[in-house]
């Protein structure tokens, strides 16, 4: 059965980057896209993007200058950098196999 | 962007009520659409998808319907397990944009 955890630290200073990986366990990564998704605490949720197997990604474009994402085969895991955070861009942070499964989620809070 | 609005916001029912909850799209999605409960401090759990497809292992109270702009998730028979928060999701278009999301609560 197929298996998402999402890894990284778990605070990040204002204008640094945040970085996150996903392994996925149970399953191979190849032949599917892999999405992530934020929510700020108390509030909803928020498609940040997705990547393919191939590498190609579609990113939320109200996050597009600030978002990356790659995916790495060899590893089963694929991973999201978010640069120039702000207070704003403190949400729980989760990883899923296109939209139907997901992680648990990872709280990253952005403070000095 | 597309404006997914659910309504209502926030619902209180008894277990063994009908529940209803609709999600109106801002321009027609086809049935690219999908239903979500998430619990609290837990994460999302697709239910529904393809506007009317019941999620493997899903409860056969959980039912979805409609196409274009309008969607209906209905649970036939509220039990305890389902108080918590449904959202909507549509993939129609760029960006994929969640309603506001529905809390049912108990009565």
């Amino acid at each position: 059965q197929v298996q998402l955890q999402e890894s990284g630290p778990r605070q990040v200073r204002p204008s640094e980057t945040l970085s996150l990986t996903c392994t996925v366990s149970g399953g191979s990564i190849s032949t599917y896209f892999w999405t992530w998704i934020r929510q700020p605490p108390g509030k909803g949720l928020e498609w940040i993007g997705y990547i393919f197997d191939s590498g190609r990604t579609n990113y939320n474009p109200s996050l597009k200058s600030r978002v990356s994402m790659s995916v790495d085969l060899s590893r089963n895991e694929f991973s999201l950098s978010l640069s120039s955070v702000t207070a704003a861009d403190t949400a729980v942070y989760y990883c899923a196999k296109e939209m139907g499964l997901w992680g648990q989620g990872t709280l990253v809070t952005v403070s000095s | 962007d597309i404006q997914m609005t659910q309504s209502p916001s926030s619902l209180s029912a008894s277990v063994g009520d009908r529940v209803t909850i609709t999600c109106r799209a801002s321009q027609g999605i086809r049935k690219d659409f999908s239903w979500y409960q998430q619990r609290p401090g837990k994460a999302p759990k697709r239910l529904i998808y393809a506007a009317s497809i019941l999620q493997s292992g899903v409860p056969s109270r959980f039912s979805g319907s409609g196409s274009g702009t309008e969607f209906t998730l209905t649970i036939s028979s509220l039990q305890p397990e389902d108080f918590a928060t449904y959202y909507c999701l549509q993939h129609n278009d760029f960006p994929w944009t969640f309603g506001q999301g529905t809390k049912v609560e108990v009565k």
